[in-house]
């Protein structure tokens, strides 16, 4: 299968700094790629949709200027987390459908701990 | 209500046993189906994609589709320890790559 990657794998920083997690795919081309949240224990929670050359779509209740999305290229997208503060921390995972697939291709994910 | 539910389980089995896990869903509008199985701390990986109804069937898992009844399902067979994991059903209608999930369900394959 299509293979997606995520660095950093697990970070953590002071309240208030930001952070920035990127997602690439390696071995295929990507105009769209997705960000995802997870809680222990929960299921995913799409946060927002990244579109190459454009800006991204957030879904409901998702605060587009705390987490910026950029998809300068084909292959990268990058998740900041602006001022970070403890309840953002959770897991970050980003997936990447194939070009007129129709299933995704998920990243190893990035755990957050802002303490 | 929840547009896709699944049991959270955890469901446990011995060794050798069947796994079956199963979705129900409410939009008659979804025609992709996936089943991803996801480690503690790591991505879903994918294990099984249908399209529309019917069966698919790849080594150890089969996954089984009915739009009649809004209802999807997921057999492992001659289950392993290894195979202890959530099960993400996920799935998305014809336009646009958004997907779906259920909530997941925990299985623990005992030794």
């Amino acid at each position: 299968g299509a293979v997606v990657s995520q660095h950093p794998s697990w970070v953590i920083c002071k309240s208030g700094t930001s952070v920035k997690i990127e997602c690439r795919s390696l071995d295929f081309q990507a105009t769209t790629m997705f960000w995802y949240r997870q809680f222990p224990k929960q299921s995913l929670m799409l946060m927002a949709t990244s579109n190459e050359g454009s800006k991204a779509t957030y879904e409901q209740g998702v605060e587009k200027d705390k987490f910026l999305i950029n998809h300068a290229s084909l292959t990268l997208s990058t998740l900041t987390v602006t001022s970070a503060h403890p309840e953002d921390s959770s897991f970050y995972i980003c997936s990447a459908p194939l070009d007129k697939q129709e299933t995704q291709y998920f990243g190893p994910g990035t755990r957050l701990l802002v303490l | 209500q929840k547009e896709v539910e699944q049991d959270p389980g955890p469901l446990s089995v011995p060794e050798g046993a069947i796994v079956s896990l199963n979705c129900t869903y409410s939009n008659s509008a979804f025609q992709y189906f996936m089943w991803y199985r996801q480690y503690s701390r790591k991505g879903p990986e994918l294990l099984m994609y249908t399209y529309s109804s019917g069966n698919k069937e790849d080594g150890r898992f089969t996954a089984q589709v009915d739009k009649s009844s809004k209802y999807i399902s997921l057999f492992i067979r001659d289950s392993q320890p290894s195979d202890s994991a959530t099960y993400l059903c996920a799935m998305r209608g014809a336009a646009g790559n958004k997907l779906t999930f259920g909530g997941g369900t925990r299985v623990l394959v005992k030794p």
